[in-house]
């Protein structure tokens, strides 16, 4: 079974600062995908990005960072120099297992995190 | 339009009602989605569709009853819910692959549902 834990429920940071959010998952597969979403008040998930588990790159994009590191088992995700607008809830995501139809295609089956509330005051 | 849209975003209704949530997707993905969201809770998967054809129904009570009259759009019909019903709902569609990949699922704005 594939398990996500995103141990922190709540992270409060004022204006400009970084923050760190924490992704650790649980897998069988050699093969896998970790994600994250977004999620602002207006309820949408936007996602953010995907990585596969062979490619482990770390990859910044503008004030966004991700850390993936196989050895323990953890994706986590950065935002460097904090604004107002980054205030939402973060969600790591896990897909491993496919699964295929009758026609042969597979999808992905994504396994979620808790969840992290991120509030920044300006 | 473009990406994934829901109708309503605001549903309020009573045990005896029936109603429908609606989604729509302009991505041209053959794989819909309906997700569950309740407060305190991760994203529960509820419903998939691939290739219109139903693969997964996530032990989902009979009171919710999906519908995918094609690839680009997905109903959720509602009748004789219960108040614990109440939560968010969110539809998803993703271009599903050949062999291993997996792509990435979209979402939409989600459904806000509250059942007196």
């Amino acid at each position: 079974a594939q398990k996500v834990t995103q141990a922190q429920t709540e992270i409060s940071v004022v204006e400009k600062e970084d923050v760190t959010l924490d992704c650790v998952y649980e897998t069988r597969d050699t093969t896998y995908y970790l994600f994250w979403y977004k999620q602002p008040p207006s309820g949408e998930l936007v996602f953010l990005i995907r990585r596969n588990s062979f490619d482990e790159q770390n990859e910044i994009s503008g004030r966004y960072s991700w850390n993936f590191q196989k050895s323990t088992s953890s994706f986590n995700f950065t935002i460097t120099a904090s604004q107002v607008v980054d205030s939402a809830v973060y969600f790591c995501a896990l897909s491993g297992d496919t699964e295929y139809n009758a026609g042969g295609t597979s999808y992905g089956k994504l396994t979620f995190g808790q969840g992290t509330i991120l509030t920044v005051h300006p | 339009e473009t990406g994934v849209t829901q109708t309503p975003r605001h549903l309020v209704m009573g045990m005896t009602n029936k109603k429908s949530l609606k989604c729509e997707q302009h991505l041209g993905h053959n794989a819909m989605y309906w997700y569950k969201q309740s407060a305190k809770k991760p994203l529960e998967l509820m419903f998939v569709y691939n290739f219109k054809e139903q693969t997964e129904n996530n032990s989902v009570p009979s009171r919710f009853s999906p519908e995918c009259p094609n690839s680009s759009h997905l109903f959720l019909h509602l009748h004789t819910l219960q108040p614990e019903d109440s939560a968010l709902y969110l539809c998803a569609s993703s271009h599903p692959g050949w062999g291993l990949s997996t792509d990435t699922q979209y979402f939409g704005p989600g459904t806000r549902l509250t059942v007196l």
